[in-house]
């Protein structure tokens, strides 16, 4: 059975930092695509970064470039997101989602629970 | 980056009615458009895939269609669970995978 279980959210204040982990089961973690999709309070879905089988390739949200970090480690089968210099509107519940491709696009086909971030002075 | 638009924002059904909503990209897409169902404070479920392709495990009451710049999710023969929000997300070449901003369906 895919689980995907996100862990690492909580309240941080203002301009600190924080980094989320998802672990990943039931499939072959090294060969897929992973995603972080955040959805604020009450909002909808953001899609906020992507990151390839290998590590080799990754994508970000125009608006979060240089603050957050996606990473993965295949020998643990766990994928990561730091954030850095956290904003109030960064509080949101994080989800971490599987990609799978298909002729011309892509899709998540298995999500975990999401972490809750809450950035608050 | 592509724009999805989604409309309505929200509807009013009863069970058993047929629903749809509408989503626009900004530029041609192709038919590289998925459809999620988002129960709350659940995490969001793939219905639809490829446009019009039903993923494993949804029922047939839910269908898809479109291509290019519109696309379309019905949902027929509406049931209790199913009043939720849908997303739209087109995933045409590299991220940004740019979602909608949500369809919420009330009873």
């Amino acid at each position: 059975e895919v689980q995907l279980v996100e862990s690492g959210g909580g309240l941080v204040k203002p301009g600190e930092s924080l980094r989320l982990s998802c672990a990943a089961s039931g499939f072959m973690f090294s060969t897929y695509t992973m995603n972080w999709v955040r959805q604020a309070p009450g909002k909808g879905l953001e899609w906020v970064s992507s990151i390839g089988p290998g590590g080799s390739y990754t994508y970000y949200a125009e608006s979060l470039k240089g603050r957050f970090t996606i990473s993965r480690d295949n020998a643990k089968n766990s994928l990561y997101l730091q954030m850095n210099n956290l904003r109030v509107e960064d509080t949101a519940i994080y989800y971490c989602a599987r990609v799978q491709q298909y002729t011309n696009g892509y899709l998540s086909d298995y999500w975990g629970q999401g972490s809750l971030v809450t950035v608050s002075s | 980056d592509i724009q999805m638009t989604q409309s309505p924002s929200s509807l009013s059904a009863s069970v058993g009615d047929r629903v749809t909503i509408t989503c626009r990209a900004s530029q041609s897409i192709g038919d590289s458009l998925n459809w999620y169902q988002q129960n709350p404070g659940k995490a969001p479920k793939l219905l639809i895939y490829h446009a019009s392709s039903l993923q494993s495990g949804v029922p047939s009451r839910f269908s898809g269609g479109g291509s290019g710049t519109d696309f379309t999710l019905t949902i027929s023969n509406l049931q209790p669970e199913d009043f939720a929000t849908f997303y739209c997300q087109q995933s045409h070449k590299s991220p940004p995978w740019t979602f909608g901003q949500g369809t919420k369906v009330e009873i």
